[in-house]
């Protein structure tokens, strides 16, 4: 199992510039999500899914698309880079909550994302 | 507004001397609380999930209890290997998809 994987793991862009970080999974799990991670914020959910197909916004959605075309993959766009979107950007996947249980949440190792 | 505190945000220890690390959360009902390690430059890494006040979970040198109102990760004689920063999240009842994150605290174990 190669876990979640996240590429690339470093990238710049200049304020206007499109891109899209990619995500896969090979655990088959349902759910998938994005954070970005600054200095003194903490992780804030981006956007989330929990099967292919479905999409939903989380805490800090403005400026990022996603879609889930598959249960593996979960790429997350930036339409319109802004230095604002300066961050590391970690998905995360996961089995739902079964029984009443949340199941164990993997990271990926992060995307460091620099917008000049 | 739910919320997740941690407590302190820094903390260096000396190799052998235990603390505890504080989360204090206000959500409009718990589902689940986490703990998760996380070294710099990588992902966090999954330690513990509590539910219920009371509850204790054990791994290594880390015990992390859970009440009404905060949740503790105690570090018994940590070692150098230790250092991390500690992440507390909560899960939100009714909202299976809605975890909120604290900001961590940086524990640094001096040998």
């Amino acid at each position: 199992n190669a876990g979640v994987t996240q590429t690339p793991k470093f990238q710049v862009l200049k304020t206007g510039q499109s891109m899209t970080l990619q995500c896969a999974q090979d655990m088959n799990h349902e759910y998938m999500s994005w954070y970005r991670q600054d200095p003194g914020m903490g992780l804030r959910l981006i956007h989330y899914s929990v099967g292919a197909g479905i999409t939903d916004q989380g805490e800090v959605p403005n400026g990022y698309n996603v879609s889930r075309s598959t249960t593996e993959d979960f790429p997350l766009r930036l339409l319109s880079a802004a230095p604002s979107q300066t961050s590391v950007y970690f998905c995360a996947s996961s089995y739902l909550v079964t029984s009443g249980a949340y199941n164990e949440q993997f990271f990926g190792p992060g995307t460091r994302l620099t917008v000049l | 507004e739910d919320q997740v505190t941690q407590s302190p945000e820094a903390l260096r220890l000396q190799e052998g001397e235990s603390s505890s690390l504080n989360c204090s959360y206000t959500v409009s009902g718990l589902r689940g609380l986490f703990w998760y390690r996380q070294d710099p430059g990588k992902g966090p890494e999954f330690l513990f999930t509590l539910y219920s006040a009371g509850e204790e979970k054990e791994k290594e040198r880390l015990k992390a209890t859970l009440t009404k109102k905060e949740s503790f990760l105690h570090i018994t004689a940590p070692k150098p290997e230790d250092s991390a920063t500690y992440l507390c999240a909560v899960g939100i009842r009714n909202r299976d998809d809605k975890i909120i994150f604290g900001k961590g605290t940086r524990l640094h174990i001096l040998p």
